[in-house]
């Protein structure tokens, strides 16, 4: 079956620190790949998407890109700020009439001043 | 802006008693799915549907009951409520028709059983 294994946190970084959080994926077929991510005490928002291989999802800094080699997304950001603290999630949709997203454990990130 | 609402945010309530989460949304959609989430953040989904009167049970079992009566509602009903289920519910739609598009989600309830 489908899978998603995403770095465990927490992950603590200074504000203008580099991020990468590690995301890789066992799924048949080509899926899609997602980030998705929850700020405190709200539910997830999509961050960014890629549907095919060597795809670059990117937004609001952030960039991850669909690695079928290495069945990789991993997500970065080369400046983070104290606004991005939040749960990002890794999650991929295998397509087809039945599908349905299949999620990470979540990284929780926290951004200090 | 995802058009997907969940009432109500917080709810409090005693053992033995019956509670419906409500989930609405306004895009159309015909998948719509209910994921419970833990302390440590982990999603599990427990309920799912792919349009009206189709109702599955999701990976994680549950003892909640869903419906799908018209598109657009897709509550959640627990008869008798414990203290096991105190967690994070969170509702999200997707549209069937094109396939590999996001999820939406709507804010979660966070029911406390006591």
């Amino acid at each position: 079956g489908n899978s998603v294994t995403q770095m465990e946190g927490p992950v603590t970084l200074s504000e203008e620190a580099f991020l990468t959080i590690n995301c890789t994926y066992t799924a048949t077929g080509y899926p899609s790949l997602f980030w998705y991510v929850q700020y405190p005490g709200e539910g997830l928002q999509l961050l960014l998407k890629a549907t095919k291989a060597d795809d670059k999802g990117s937004n609001k800094g952030f960039e991850a890109t669909y690695r079928k080699e290495t069945t990789s997304f991993h997500l970065e950001k080369g400046s983070v700020q104290v606004s991005d603290s939040a749960v990002y999630f890794c999650a991929l949709d295998s397509g087809g009439s039945n599908y349905k997203l299949t999620f990470g454990k979540g990284t929780l990130l926290t951004v200090n001043p | 802006e995802a058009d997907i609402y969940q009432t109500p945010r917080y709810l409090v309530i005693g053992t033995g008693k019956k509670i419906t989460l409500e989930c609405s949304q306004t895009m159309g959609h015909d998948k719509m799915y209910w994921y419970q989430q833990d302390p440590g953040m982990e999603l599990h989904l427990i309920h799912y549907s792919y349009g009206v009167n189709s109702t599955e049970k999701g990976d994680l079992s549950s003892e909640s009951t869903v419906s799908r009566i018209r598109t657009e509602h897709f509550p959640l009903t627990l008869e008798s409520a414990r203290p096991s289920h105190t967690s994070q519910y969170l509702c999200a739609s997707s549209d069937s028709y094109w396939e590999n598009t996001e999820a939406f989600f709507g804010q979660g309830t966070r029911l406390t059983v006591v």
